[in-house]
C-alpha cells in the first residue's frame, strides 16, 4: 500500500524558514517524480514544485522560485521542502503528491494527508 | 505560463442528473490533463488522466473527453457521493496548474 506521510508544518513568523519532510512507502521511489501541492484551506490546490526521480531536475511554481528548495533523499525513501523567507501568502495544508508515471512532468496517483503551514506575527 | 479555466465555479444538480463540467486552457496541451476529485476534508483523488482514461477504481458514470484546449468531465448519473469539487490539472510541462474548481452539489 503506497502510503505518503508529510511532517514538520508548524506556526512560523513572517520570514522565517521551515523545512517539510515526506516518507513515502509501499512503492518504489527512486523510479518516480515527487511533488508538493499545496491548498489554502476551503480554496483551490496549486502546484508548487517537482523533483525527477533522480533528484537533478526541478521546477518551481513562480510563487515560490527562488524562496523554496525541493529535495529528495532516495536512501531514505524521503522528499523535503525548504521554505525560506515565508509570508502569509505561503500559509496552506502542504501535500505531497507521487508522479503516476516515470517522467517528470505527470499527474498524481497518490496525496499525503497533508501538513498545515502557517505563517503569521 | 499556460491558464487553466475551470466552468462553473458551482453547481447544483439533482441525483440521476447528467453533470458535465468544462475546462479550458488557454494553449493548446494535447490531451495532457487529468481531473481530481476532492470531498469535503479529504485528499484529492486522480479520476482521469491524459483527457479521457479512467483511473483504477473510479466509477464507470464518470468520463472525460477534449483535446487541444477545450476538456469535460461528465458524470453520467449524480450520485450523493459525488459531492465534491472537482480540479483539472495540465501536465504537459511545469508549471502543472490547476483550475479553479467546481464544487457540485446536490439539488
Amino acid at each position: 500500500e503506497v502510503q505518503l506521510v508529510e511532517s514538520g508544518g508548524v506556526v512560523v513568523q513572517p520570514g522565517e524558514s521551515l523545512r517539510l519532510s515526506c516518507s513515502a512507502s509501499g512503492f518504489t521511489f527512486d523510479d518516480h517524480a515527487m511533488h508538493w501541492v499545496r491548498q489554502v484551506p476551503g480554496k483551490g490546490l496549486e502546484w508548487v514544485s517537482l523533483i525527477s526521480w533522480s533528484g537533478e531536475s526541478t521546477h518551481y511554481a513562480a510563487s515560490v522560485h527562488g524562496r523554496f528548495i525541493i529535495s529528495r533523499d532516495n536512501t531514505k525513501n524521503s522528499l523535503y521542502l525548504q521554505m525560506n523567507s515565508l509570508g502569509p501568502e505561503d500559509t496552506a495544508l502542504y501535500y505531497c503528491a507521487k508522479g503516476f508515471l516515470t517522467s517528470t512532468t505527470t499527474f498524481f496517483d497518490y496525496w499525503g494527508q497533508g501538513t498545515l503551514v502557517i505563517v503569521s506575527s | 505560463d499556460i491558464q487553466m479555466t475551470q466552468s462553473p465555479s458551482s453547481l447544483s444538480a439533482s441525483v440521476g442528473d447528467r453533470v458535465t463540467i468544462t475546462c479550458r486552457a488557454s494553449q493548446g496541451i494535447s490531451n495532457y490533463l487529468a481531473w481530481y476529485q476532492q470531498k469535503p476534508g479529504k485528499v484529492p483523488r486522480l479520476l482521469i488522466y491524459g483527457a479521457s482514461t479512467l483511473q483504477s477504481g473510479v466509477p464507470s458514470r464518470f468520463s472525460g473527453s477534449g483535446s487541444g484546449t477545450e476538456f469535460t468531465l461528465t458524470i453520467s448519473s449524480l450520485q450523493p457521493e459525488d459531492v465534491a469539487t472537482y480540479f483539472c490539472q495540465k501536465y504537459m510541462s511545469a508549471p502543472l496548474t490547476f483550475g479553479g474548481g467546481t464544487k457540485v452539489e446536490i439539488k
